[in-house]
């Protein structure tokens, strides 16, 4: 069956020092994968997905993800982390050929100190 | 830029009402999506709509309902709310199967259920 792990439920960072957020997902075939940020209050907002090509992904706000099919992984990066990012992140592995569903992971809780 | 809108951010209810959460979508999208999401449970998909008037249940489909009636309507229906129903809901929508687009999600609506 399909999953996604997060395995940090939260994490504390302070502002200016790096960040990597874990993802591991279980899936049969080449995965669909997307990173979705939401800060206090609010929805999901797609800060970068995965289909196919170079498994280095950019994204939005800075952030990046890569893609590895041996580790089944696909952990979330930033160099420098801003106060704003504070928010929760989840991994997402899509079933694109079946229905479009999404499987969410836990989510992950970043709380950045000044 | 795609909208996705909830009819209410908080909602406080009885156990034993009837709750309607509707959601509109203005993409024209064919699928719409309802989570809930719980802490230490990430997002678990309810049920979701790939066209007008069809429906499937998702993961957690029991004591919930749906219509959709439009294209860019997707309602949630508690025929008789309990209290564990209390969640965040999420509704999200997204282009047809096949494509790279991914889900857009709505800002969410709190309910209690006392």
């Amino acid at each position: 069956a399909q999953s996604v792990t997060q395995p940090d439920i939260h994490i504390t960072v302070s502002e200016g020092a790096s960040l990597e957020l874990r993802c591991n997902y279980s899936y049969g075939a080449t995965p669909y994968l997307f990173w979705y940020v939401q800060s206090p209050g609010q929805g999901l907002q797609l800060l970068l997905k995965y289909f196919s090509g170079d498994t280095l992904v950019q994204g939005i706000k800075g952030f990046e993800a890569e893609f590895k099919r041996s580790q089944s992984s696909f952990n979330l990066r930033k160099p420098s982390v801003h106060w704003s990012d504070a928010a929760e992140y989840f991994c997402a592995v899509g079933i694109i050929y079946n229905t479009d569903k999404l499987i969410f992971g836990t989510g992950t809780r970043l709380q950045v100190f000044p | 830029d795609v909208k996705v809108t909830q009819s209410s951010r908080y909602l406080v209810k009885r156990t034993g009402e009837k709750v309607f959460l509707e959601c509109v979508q203005d993409m024209d999208h064919e699928n719409m999506f309802w989570y809930r999401q719980d802490p230490g449970l990430g997002l678990r998909l309810i049920y979701f709509s790939y066209d007008v008037k069809m429906k499937e249940k998702g993961d957690i489909p029991e004591g919930y309902s749906v219509s959709r009636e439009k294209k860019e309507r997707f309602s949630l229906i508690l025929e008789s709310a309990s209290t564990n129903q209390t969640s965040m809901y999420l509704c999200a929508s997204s282009p047809p199967q096949g494509s790279t687009d991914t889900q857009y999600f709505g800002p969410g609506t709190r309910l209690t259920v006392l």
